[in-house]
């Protein structure tokens, strides 16, 4: 099991709709979660960090921290074609304090 | 707003050269890491660095070498280059401290293509 699994996609989702992200940890002990953004050919840009349990809202994006089940998501909401890019789960484990990321998930909004 | 250069951005180099790609971040960061991605593929970590005078290798298996003199810097080497060191190179710094949640922040990237 990889420590951090994120589904590749391409999850397509019309112009307007909610696009919701999924990542899940395997370290039970892990205290910080990050979603990146990534488009073809450049680095990958922080989107949203979250530490606490629940929803952190910045803009059009909602982070969900969900310990108990360990899994984080990323909303974007009125999705937009230039949301189009590969979004990257970040975790900090606990003991070794490795940020490890998730292979990440192609999105395509489709205008 | 992250501060963190690379350069060259781009580089064509034939077989055997020895190249070293540089990376340098203006906001203190004690730790800093290397990154080598195909196009399409994962991040993979090749290199990490907690402060002066300290550096790992990651999780990646890699013929290249890396040295940490001063905080701000962080280049990596590769005495000689083959085709299959063709990738991009992304460096990034991070600090629990100023960062909050130790965040890290990437830098624009060296795509190496060797012939």
């Amino acid at each position: 099991q990889k420590e951090v699994e994120q589904n590749s996609g391409p999850l397509s989702v019309p112009e307007g709709a909610i696009a919701s992200l999924n990542c899940t940890y395997s370290d039970r002990g892990s205290q910080s979660f990050f979603w990146y953004r990534q488009y073809s050919g450049k680095s990958p840009e922080l989107i949203m960090s979250i530490y606490s349990n629940g929803d952190k809202e910045d803009g059009r994006f909602t982070a969900q921290l969900n310990k108990a089940s360990q899994y984080v998501s990323l909303l974007i909401r009125d999705s937009q074609p230039s949301d189009s890019a590969t979004y990257l789960c970040a975790v900090i484990t606990s003991g070794t304090y490795k940020y490890i990321f998730g292979t990440g998930t192609r999105l395509k909004v489709l205008a | 707003e992250a501060d963190i250069y690379q350069t060259p951005r781009y580089l064509v180099i034939g077989t055997g050269k020895k190249i070293t790609l540089e990376c340098s971040q203006t906001m203190g960061h004690d730790k800093m890491y290397w990154y080598q991605q195909d196009p399409g593929m994962e991040l993979h970590l090749i290199h990490y660095s907690y402060g002066v005078n300290s550096t790992e290798k990651g999780d990646l298996s890699s013929e290249s070498t890396v040295s940490r003199i001063r905080t701000e810097h962080f280049p990596l080497t590769l005495e000689s280059a083959r085709p299959s060191h063709t990738s991009q190179y992304l460096c990034a710094s991070s600090d629990p401290l100023r960062g909050g949640l130790d965040t890290q922040y990437f830098g624009p990237g060296t795509r190496l293509t060797v012939l």
